[in-house]
């Protein structure tokens, strides 16, 4: 496996499911993300962690709880989501110190909350 | 702070024809700014990055002009081709002394190349 990957790549949950969304880089790099893409949206920031250590939550709900056990992986953990929660979710990683600090995405996982 | 608007929202044109994408920013501070490609449903590829203290980068048949001053950037495809179809998305990124990085992305303008 290269680069970013993202699993799984389409979800669907009914609202009392708990699911979670894993995230793995291949690229040695040391800041990982999620960001939420609504139709019509721009990219909406959610988390940011820097060697393992979050350093950006965006006022996002409590129902999306991230975790990083370690700089190549990151989950989202989802539980009592809404229908309004059906999104494209979508991981980037990116070296803190590098000096561009271009962040590479994944695939993103297709989330369809019924 | 940031905003980033791209113009326009969406884009028809036939195979061949040279475009423009235009991506604006409301301030000018900025670490550097960098053009996606994103198709349906898929994650974002990097097309190409300009740092502040340059002016243009290029690869293959794109071409992307930054002008810090005025807040503007432009993304030019030459000789579009159907395998263009695809949103394209402008990010920039706050200065590395503002303490963070995090980019500011506009809402992709949605370019269709029909043959």
């Amino acid at each position: 496996e290269t680069g970013v990957t993202q699993t799984p790549r389409h979800l669907v949950m009914g609202m009392t499911n708990k699911k979670s969304l894993k995230c793995e880089q291949h690229l040695g790099h040391n800041a990982m993300y999620w960001y939420k893409q609504s139709a019509k949206k721009p990219l909406e920031l959610m988390f940011v962690y820097n060697f393992k250590e979050q350093t950006e939550n965006n006022s996002v709900p409590s129902r999306f709880s991230p975790e990083c056990p370690n700089s190549s992986h990151l989950f989202l953990h989802l539980h009592t989501l809404q229908p309004e929660d059906s999104a494209l979710y979508l991981c980037a990683s990116s070296q803190v110190f590098d000096r561009t600090y271009e962040q590479y995405f994944g695939p993103g996982t297709r989330l369809t909350v019924t | 702070k940031q905003e980033v608007t791209q113009i326009p929202a969406a884009l028809s044109v036939p195979e061949g024809e040279n475009l423009v994408l235009n991506c604006s920013f409301t301030d000018s501070a900025i670490y550097n700014l960098q053009w996606f490609r994103q198709d349906p449903g898929k994650g974002l590829t990097s097309l190409l990055l300009i740092q502040s203290s340059q002016r243009e980068q290029t690869s293959g048949r794109l071409n992307a002009s930054l002008d810090k001053s005025s807040g503007r950037s432009t993304l030019y495809i030459a000789a579009s081709q159907p395998g263009d179809s695809a949103t394209y998305l402008c990010a920039v990124r706050p200065p590395a002394w503002g303490g963070s990085y995090i980019p500011t992305f506009g809402r992709g303008t949605s370019l269709i190349v029909h043959p």
